[in-house]
């Protein structure tokens, strides 16, 4: 089975530009989250999507950043425009849903991560 | 690889030792904790859960021990090996917040041969 995808791994780009990230989650997961961590800081929750909807996108930073998941499957992430503090690893992870705990007890797999830094 | 903070917790150890990495979790309300490795360039793995109804669950060389009254989780590693090396991270999560995650700061842990 392959794991989460996140296209590029790596994104070097101007202040004021866009960037837009992408995240293919495992085949068949509902869940997809997006998280991001900010040089010398915790890894932090962004947001999370059941199939296409947005179930929580409490952590998103500003309305400079907007994610979507079109038709449930693949999710992007845009930051427009880009600031310095933007800079950072994003993290996609994506979870199958069950019938057990709940949601919040499925277990995440994270992607690779894409390392942005903005200049 | 990805560069960690410049104010992570260290644990060096000699391979073939046991490994204890602690974290403090902060919301008395969590009701599930996950530990996560990270090696470089890759993201976060998850290595073992445990849901607050329990206080010991084992896994594959490794242990995760849940104190509610402290607020406190730790994962122990037995005969820790090179491959162990990397940043592991505690997350916790309550029932309501459905998947959002918090993470702990993370603990860089070096294995020596």
């Amino acid at each position: 089975e392959a794991g989460v995808t996140q296209f590029p791994s790596h994104s070097v780009i101007e202040k004021g530009q866009t960037v837009t990230l992408r995240c293919d989650p495992i085949s068949g997961h509902d869940n997809l989250y997006w998280y991001r961590r900010v040089m010398g800081k915790e890894i932090k929750f962004l947001l999370h999507f059941v199939k296409e909807s947005k179930q929580d996108e409490s952590g998103m930073p500003n309305n400079r950043f907007l994610a979507e998941r079109t038709g449930g499957t693949y999710s992007t992430l845009k930051v427009q425009p880009a600031e310095l503090e933007d800079s950072g690893v994003y993290f996609c992870a994506s979870s199958h849903w069950t019938s057990g705990g709940g949601p919040h007890t499925d277990t995440q797999y994270f992607g690779p991560g894409t390392r942005l830094t903005v200049l | 690889g990805e560069s960690v903070g410049l104010h992570l917790p260290t644990l060096s150890v000699q391979e073939g030792d046991n490994s204890i990495i602690n974290c403090a979790y902060s919301n008395s309300a969590s009701d599930y904790f996950i530990w996560y490795k990270q090696e470089s360039g890759k993201g976060p793995q998850f290595i073992i859960d445990i849901r607050s109804n329990m206080d010991k669950r084992q896994g594959q060389r490794v242990t995760v021990l849940l104190n509610k009254t402290v607020k406190h989780l730790s994962l122990q590693i037995a005969a820790t090996q090179p491959g162990d090396s990397a940043v592991y991270f505690c997350a916790e999560n309550i029932g309501t917040s459905y998947g959002k995650l918090t993470f702990g700061q993370g603990t860089i842990l070096t294995v020596h041969p």
